[in-house]
């Protein structure tokens, strides 16, 4: 049974619109969340991340927000820029030492 | 700054071959180290994880075993390698909060 999911495989954004890409997760537990970047044939990177006791937390172009009640979070890229094109990935766990849980990931095109 | 080292970065191997991958750490001490797999349509997949050397936790069964000879190095094996093993396989050490990844490696068994 999925932990975390990513329901949406997929997603295309004209450049410099807003993208959302979404993320729900079913354990209470999970305390610690965060979003990596994929490129084709590479290792996925770090991309933002977000603790519990927080609902939002905005780096540059990027923004995760969290809805604990609802248990989604939730990443948003504005203004979309065609480097931005790669799979996403949110990912989180609880507070003990145990490891990431990864959702499906979401390819995101940005189209120029 | 912590960096993970993968290697080969593609692999073809027959069905029944055995194998071998190799990730090793560089710039930390005592990381705890996962192997994951990113097959189609299935996203990161854990296989295992090491917080210290010669201790293996296995998240799936499945035809791979893993090792951690030493602090820095954690190996993905298997003695006869299924059509069903061919995917992307990622080693990641942990940073803070999150992970660091190698670059993968890609397994095609045929």
């Amino acid at each position: 049974d999925q932990q975390v999911k990513q329901n949406s495989p997929s997603l295309s954004v004209q450049e410099g619109r807003i993208s959302i890409l979404n993320c729900d997760y079913t354990n209470s537990m999970f305390d610690y969340f965060l979003w990596y970047k994929k490129y084709p044939a590479e290792g996925p990177t770090f991309l933002i991340s977000i603790s519990s006791i927080k609902d939002k937390n905005e780096d540059g172009r990027f923004t995760v927000f969290l809805n604990k009640s609802a248990k989604h979070l939730s990443l948003h890229i504005v203004p979309s820029q065609p480097g931005d094109s790669a799979v996403y990935f949110c990912a989180t766990r609880d507070s003990g030492n145990t490891p990431l849980v990864f959702g499906k990931g979401t390819r995101l095109s940005v189209i120029a | 700054s912590q960096t993970i080292h993968q290697w080969p970065a593609t692999l073809v191997q027959p069905v029944g071959s055995p194998l071998s991958l190799e990730c090793t750490v560089e710039g930390t001490s005592n990381p705890n180290l996962y192997w994951y797999r990113q097959a189609a349509g299935r996203g990161l997949q854990l296989l295992f994880y090491s917080v210290g050397i010669g201790q293996i936790s296995s998240e799936v069964p499945q035809n791979l075993s893993a090792s951690r000879p030493q602090d820095r190095q954690f190996i993905l094996s298997s003695k006869k390698l299924l059509l069903s093993d061919s995917g992307f396989y990622l080693c990641a050490g942990n940073r803070g909060d999150g992970y660091t990844f190698g670059s993968g490696t890609r397994l095609t068994v045929v």
